[in-house]
Formats: structure tokens, sequence, C-alpha cells
């Protein structure tokens, strides 16, 4: 079973849609969480950490579930310049990174 | 954040021949630099850990003798791939941790290596 397993997508929502999905973690010791993007052929940015109670940044929401695994990624009000692979990654108890394979979203107009 | 680059972006080599690509931090000093390596629709794969004025810790799988890493200063880490073959051909991505409490990574902006 892989560390982190995301679904590949992709998501093709229309501007101004909803979007939303999950990352599901294999290690209960992980200790933090992050939400990466990644533009085609570029290298992967901060979107935003994960929070146990959850946190918002702009369109962006999002949540961890510890008793489940996961952690979510909901973007609200979709733009076109949201289309783009969200990398989830998770940092484990002995300061190594885990690496989704990423989601892809496609925001058409 | 902190600024990272990479150089070259890109590069094509025959097959057999040795390719050294290089990543600096440009505002931060970094006593660990970290590789990884991305081939098309997959995760990003740790390969290595780059550590300033000693050896690099490579992960399991990973050839050192094969991926030679160099980390002169704290701002200079250096991959060279040596008798690359078209297996080797994928993205290769530096990153250095800021330090500031959230584990938080910077990535270099990728070398894309192609083989032939």
């Amino acid at each position: 079973r892989k560390e982190v397993e995301q679904d590949p997508g992709p998501f093709n929502v229309p501007e101004g849609a909803t979007v939303a999905f999950n990352c599901t973690y294999s290690n209960s010791a992980s200790q933090s969480f992050f939400w990466y993007r990644q533009d085609c052929r570029k290298e992967p940015k901060l979107l935003m950490s994960v929070y146990s109670s959850g946190n918002e940044d702009g369109r962006f929401t999002a949540q961890l579930n510890r008793a489940s695994q996961y952690i979510s990624l909901l973007i609200r009000d979709s733009k076109l310049s949201d289309s783009a692979t969200y990398l989830c990654v998770v940092i484990h108890n002995d300061y190594k990174l885990s690496f989704g394979a990423g989601t892809t979203v496609t925001v058409r107009a | 954040g902190a600024v990272v680059s990479q150089h070259p972006s890109w590069v094509i080599c025959k097959s057999g021949t040795s390719v050294k690509i290089e990543c600096r931090s440009l505002d931060f000093q970094a006593t660990t630099m970290f590789w990884y390596r991305q081939f098309p629709k997959q995760s990003l794969m740790l390969m290595a850990t780059s550590n300033e004025g000693s050896k690099a810790t490579y992960e399991q799988g990973v050839e050192k003798d094969k991926f030679l890493i160099n980390h002169a200063s704290l701002t200079l880490s250096t991959l060279t791939v040596t008798s690359a073959h078209p297996e080797d051909s994928s993205f290769y991505i530096c990153s250095l941790e800021s330090g500031r409490g959230a584990n938080t990574q910077y990535f270099g902006p990728g070398t894309r290596l192609t083989v032939l």
C-alpha cells in the first residue's frame, strides 16, 4: 500500500463550481500535512498547510481527519487559473516527506 | 518563502554521458537540501538528502555511485548523473527546508533531463 494515495482525476469542472478531493495516508504517526500545487512541467509550490482544526485560505479549505487518516481540499468558485495538479504531502515522525501522485483539476470556461 | 534556483532547466544528452545539475539557495543558508525525481504522472520520490560539508544520505534503491551529490557550501548543492541512460530521463527537483516551524519545503524550478 502506498504511503500517500490520491485520486488522480482528472476533475473537470466549469468555472464557478466547487470541487473537492481527498488524500489518504497510511502512517498513523504522520505529523504534518500540506497541499502543494504543481503546474505542468513546473516545480511544486506550497498552497497551504493543513491544521487539525481545518483551515481556510480564500477560496481554498483544507481539512484533516486523523481518525480516518485523510486530508481534503475544497476549492470554491473555481477559476481557470486553478487548473493544476494538487499534491498531497505528508510528513512522518522521522521528518521525511511523502508525496501523493497528485490530483489533476481542469477548470473550463 | 525561500528562493531556490536550478541550472540547467533542461538538458538533452547522449547515453553514457554525465550530467551535472546545480541547485542554489539564493536567500537562505541551507545546511540541508533534498533531491527528488519525478517521472510523468507519478509522485516526487526523494532520492537523497544533501548535507553541507558531509556525505549525502541516499534513499533505498538509489545508487550513490550513479547519482553523485556534492554540497560544498550553504548555498549550493550539485547532483551529477553519471553515465546517464534513457531510463534516467526524468524531472529532477531540489528543495530546501525553510526551518520556519512547519517543515515547509521550497522547491527549485526543476531540471528536465532527457537521455537519448
